[in-house]
C-alpha cells in the first residue's frame, strides 16, 4: 500500500524568505506525485504534477525516487501562499489512479 | 476549466435520518469520481472510488452500506448517509476526473475537487 507523509503540521516563514515543504512516500511501483494546495475557505486545486516539470506560482517541486522525496519548494514566499498543501500520490494499474494524500502542511507566510 | 459542484454546500440532519449529496461535474464528463471525507485541519481520507454504470469500490472501513454511491451518469454521482449519527458529521468533498489514453498507454487526467458539503448531524 502507498503512503504520504508531510512531516511539518506547520510551517511559518517570513514574506520573501525561502520556504521548503517537505513530502515523503513510499509506494511499489512507478509514482506519480503531485501538490494540491487549499486556500482559505476555497477548495482543493492542482498546484503541480512531477511530470509536469513546471512551476506554478514560482514553486518548484523535485521527484527524488533515491530519497523517495518530493519537497515543494519557493524562493521568496508571499503572503498569498498562505494555505494548506497536500502532497498526493497517485496509484496506477487497478486503481482507478486514486489519490493517496499527506496529513497536509499548514504554511503561514507572515509580512 | 474544469468544474465540479457539489449540493448541498452544508445540511444538518437529524440522528437517523438519511442526507444525499450530489456531485456534479458541469463541464465535462467524469468517467471516475471519488468521495473523500475531512476532518478539521486534517487530510482527505478517500472513501470510495465511483465508475459510471458499475459499482463503487470502497476502502477498507469504510461501509458500504452506511455510505451509499450511485454514479447514474457521466456527470453525476450521489453520496448517501443512512441512519446518520453524530460521528458522521464531517466535510465531504467529491472530485471528479477523465480518463485517456497515451500512445495506446491508460492515464489518468487530472481530478478536479468540488468545493465540499459540511454535514452535521444533530
Amino acid at each position: 500500500a502507498q503512503r504520504v507523509t508531510q512531516p511539518e503540521k506547520l510551517l511559518s516563514v517570513f514574506k520573501g524568505a525561502p520556504v521548503e515543504l517537505k513530502c515523503n512516500y513510499s509506494y511499489s511501483g512507478s509514482p506519480e506525485l503531485f501538490w494540491y494546495v487549499q486556500y482559505s475557505r476555497q477548495r482543493l486545486q492542482l498546484l503541480l504534477r512531477h511530470i509536469s516539470r513546471e512551476s506554478i506560482k514560482g514553486f518548484t517541486a523535485d521527484l527524488n525516487k533515491g530519497e523517495t522525496s518530493f519537497h515543494l519548494k519557493k524562493p521568496f514566499a508571499q503572503e498569498e501562499d498562505s494555505a494548506m498543501y497536500y502532497c498526493a500520490l497517485q496509484a496506477g494499474g487497478t486503481s482507478y489512479g486514486k489519490l493517496t494524500f499527506g496529513q497536509g502542511t499548514i504554511l503561514t507566510v507572515h509580512p | 476549466g474544469a468544474v465540479v459542484s457539489q449540493h448541498p454546500s452544508w445540511v444538518i440532519c437529524k440522528s437517523g435520518t438519511s442526507v444525499k449529496i450530489e456531485c456534479r461535474s458541469l463541464d465535462f464528463q467524469a468517467t471516475t469520481m471519488f468521495w473523500y471525507r475531512q476532518f478539521p485541519k486534517q487530510s482527505l481520507m478517500l472513501m470510495a472510488t465511483s465508475n459510471e454504470g458499475s459499482k463503487a469500490t470502497y476502502e477498507q472501513g469504510v461501509e458500504k452500506d452506511k455510505f451509499l454511491i450511485n454514479h447514474a451518469s457521466l456527470t453525476l454521482s450521489t453520496l448517501t448517509v443512512t441512519s446518520a449519527h453524530p460521528e458522521d458529521s464531517s466535510f465531504y468533498i467529491c472530485s471528479a476526473r477523465t480518463k485517456g489514453t497515451s500512445g495506446g498507454t491508460q492515464i489518468y487526467n487530472e481530478q478536479f475537487f468540488g468545493p465540499g458539503t459540511r454535514l452535521t448531524v444533530l
